[in-house]
């Protein structure tokens, strides 16, 4: 199993470019998250989705739109990049099993919006 | 406000002995509470999820405590070794039954052969 993928790795955009970060996942998960991670901000909630179909804001999701069209993937668009969404970008998945709380994440994205 | 804190500045630590590492938080009632590694350029692995009931948890040379009532969750590396550099995030269900979790900002930790 390849676990959680995503693409690109890297990705540099200029202010007002649009792009889509792809997820994917093997494990037939239910759930699915996008944080971002900055220097000294830690780990920040996106959006996430608790299923085929749904999705739901977390804590930072101006300038963010998601989809969850399949349940395998869970794709993060940017329509308008602003040099503040510069960051590292993560997805994670979650399963629905009894007390299987843990998540597991892809590599990350690495974008620069100059 | 509501805040998980994890102590900012690096912890540096001599092999063999053990590393413990301190997450705060204030004003959740979490159901759980969960330890993950990061390695640089790398995504969160989880370690360890210790829940409310649960005073301790273990796992190898990880151990995991939680304490409602101080509010805290002490992680300890013991006979820590060099291969145990990594940042350490801790992370809570702030909110009960939205499946989802906040993290602390981690606390990195360096381990001196």
């Amino acid at each position: 199993n390849a676990g959680v993928t995503q693409t690109p790795k890297f990705r540099v955009l200029k202010t007002g470019q649009s792009m889509t970060l792809l997820c994917a996942q093997d494990m037939n998960h239910e759930y699915m998250y996008w944080y971002r991670q900055d220097p000294g901000m830690g780990l920040r909630l996106i959006h996430y989705s608790v299923g085929e179909g749904t999705t739901a804001k977390g804590e930072v999701p101006d300038g963010y739109n998601v989809s969850r069209l399949k349940k395998q993937n869970f794709l993060l668009g940017l329509e308008s990049a602003a040099p503040s969404q510069t960051s590292v970008y993560f997805c994670a998945s979650k399963g629905t099993e009894t007390r299987a709380d843990t998540q597991y994440f892809g590599p990350g994205t690495r974008l620069t919006v100059l | 406000s509501q805040k998980i804190e994890q102590n900012s500045e690096a912890l540096n630590i001599q092999e063999g002995k053990t590393a413990t590492l301190t997450c705060n938080y204030t004003n959740y009632s979490p159901a759980y509470l969960q330890w993950y590694r990061q390695d640089p350029g790398r995504g969160p692995v989880f370690l360890l999820l210790i829940r409310e009931n649960e005073k301790e948890k273990r796992k190898e040379r990880l151990k995991v405590t939680f304490d409602t009532t101080l509010k805290q969750s002490l992680f300890h590396i013991t006979a820590s070794q060099p291969a145990d550099s990594a940042t350490y995030l801790c992370a809570l269900d702030i909110v009960r039954g939205y499946q989802k979790v906040t993290f602390g900002t981690g606390t990195k930790l360096q381990v001196i052969p």
